[in-house]
């Protein structure tokens, strides 16, 4: 266990509709990623946290956005849900902006209907 | 996008035989790093190499990286049906200003008892 956690663990939404996803990092940790994994490909990155502020970004759309909150935990938000928007949701957690290992928690799946 | 390719995109092996994963990538790296993923679950760390090490062990793992060829390979040793996974390798890119990770597409492994 890397004592990285995700709620909720599945998560049904119409097209159109907001949705928020949480992590809590391992203790310790101030860095905290967002991956999208589609069914049968590796995760993509959509971002990345540090102290609170937006460290990096891939290439996702604006209505993809987070937050992270004093004690390091995140949010992602994806707002006006698309079908293609179903995947499952990994965040990492990782120890400051070096090159370091990034423990991942147990994912939120998504389904878009 | 996905930076990395890993070969083969399965492989199927009896117990007791040994595991061996490519992965090609395509831009200079800080590290390269290789995790495992029980049935869409989240993501386990196996190991990570630094792009100044030529070779890693951990436990019944080894890793190696070659940077002129833009590729490494993991290999897993005595396999046991508990192997059974998808393994993916992921880069962290040379110049991006923050640590995100680009992962290819895994390698399926079955290890029959």
């Amino acid at each position: 266990e890397t004592g990285v956690t995700q709620s909720p663990t599945h998560l049904i939404k119409t097209r159109g509709q907001q949705v928020t996803l949480r992590c809590s990092s391992q203790s310790g940790h101030n860095t905290v990623s967002w991956y999208q994994q589609a069914l049968g490909q590796g995760p993509q990155f959509i971002f990345q946290y540090y102290r609170e502020e937006e460290n990096g970004r891939g290439n996702f759309p604006p209505r993809f956005s987070g937050l992270q909150f004093p004690n390091y935990s995140s949010e992602l938000n994806v707002n006006a849900l698309e079908l293609d928007d179903s995947a499952l949701y990994l965040c990492a957690s990782s120890l400051g902006q070096g090159f370091n290992e990034q423990y991942f928690g147990p994912g939120t799946r998504l389904t878009v209907t | 996008s996905q930076q990395g390719e890993e070969d083969p995109q399965a492989l199927s092996i009896q117990e007791g035989e040994n595991a061996t994963m490519n992965c090609s990538y395509k831009t200079s790296i800080n590290n390269l790093q290789w995790y495992r993923q029980n049935s869409g679950r989240g993501l386990v760390h196996l190991i990570l190499i630094r792009s100044n090490e030529r070779e890693k062990h951990s436990g019944r793992l080894r890793v190696t990286l070659d940077t002129s060829k833009k590729s490494s390979s993991l290999l897993i040793t005595a396999s046991r049906a508990a192997d059974t996974a998808s393994y993916f390798c992921a880069t962290d890119p040379m110049n991006t200003g923050f640590q995100k990770l680009v992962f290819g597409t895994g390698t399926r492994l079955l290890v029959s008892p």
